[in-house]
């Protein structure tokens, strides 16, 4: 009953490194999200995929990207951090129907140095 | 495009006190509504939903109508308690769009014993 599981849950990067964020879901669900929550900013989506091998861009997308090789799985990548990459990371999942609800992982908390 | 519009906090309250946190939306067609609740450290979690017009979600307490003529979705209890301390979302989502939820910014309420 995991639902959807986020690794790592913190990191600490200098400016300039790469990483990968690790997002998997064990329900089945075609739509899978990448959120970004910053005080007072609210959630912000960074990229979405509406099923295995799409991608595409959401509202703040510069700096990241994103694959979806298999269906449970979600990767946010940050090719060069930069400090106002600094933020708390959620990933969602959801069913292809209306009125289904999100499910989201625990977060990801990053800071970039 | 779509946007949702909740009242600013930080609402603080005493026990057992009454409960509304606002919540209006603009959406095109007929979006499904939703209140996520996100406890600290936590991922934002389902508390309640409505799919269509004048329906009345309702969790722990907690109730909200779909009111499409006003186009809001006020969130209601009639007695806090501490353990409701938490940050509360409102948030729309359209299938059509795949499946992307529009959140509002937040609202932290803190219960005080």
């Amino acid at each position: 009953n995991a639902g959807v599981t986020q690794t790592p849950k913190f990191r600490v990067l200098k400016t300039g490194q790469s990483m990968t964020l690790l997002c998997a879901q064990d329900m089945n669900h075609e739509y899978m999200y990448w959120y970004r929550q910053d005080p007072g900013m609210g959630l912000r989506l960074i990229h979405y995929s509406v099923g295995e091998g799409t991608t595409a861009k959401g509202e703040v997308p510069d700096g990241y990207n994103v694959s979806r090789l298999k269906k449970q799985n979600f990767l946010l990548g940050l090719e060069s951090a930069a400090p106002s990459q600094t933020s708390v990371y959620f990933c969602a999942s959801r069913q292809d129907r209306d009125g289904q609800e999100a499910f989201f992982g625990q977060g990801t908390r990053l800071t970039v140095v | 495009g779509d946007s949702v519009t909740q009242m600013e906090g930080p609402v603080t309250l005493s026990e057992e006190a009454f409960l509304t946190i606002n919540c209006t939306y603009t959406a095109t067609g007929y979006p499904s509504l939703f209140w996520y609740v996100q406890y600290p450290g936590e991922g934002l979690q389902l508390l309640l939903k409505a799919t269509k017009a004048d329906d009345k979600g309702s969790n722990k307490g907690f109730e909200a109508t779909y009111r499409k003529e006003t186009t809001s979705f006020h969130l209601e209890k009639g007695s806090v308690q501490v353990s409701d301390s938490a940050v509360y979302f409102c948030a729309l989502s359209r299938n059509t769009n795949a499946g992307k939820s529009t959140f509002g910014d937040g609202t932290t309420l803190t219960v005080k014993p």
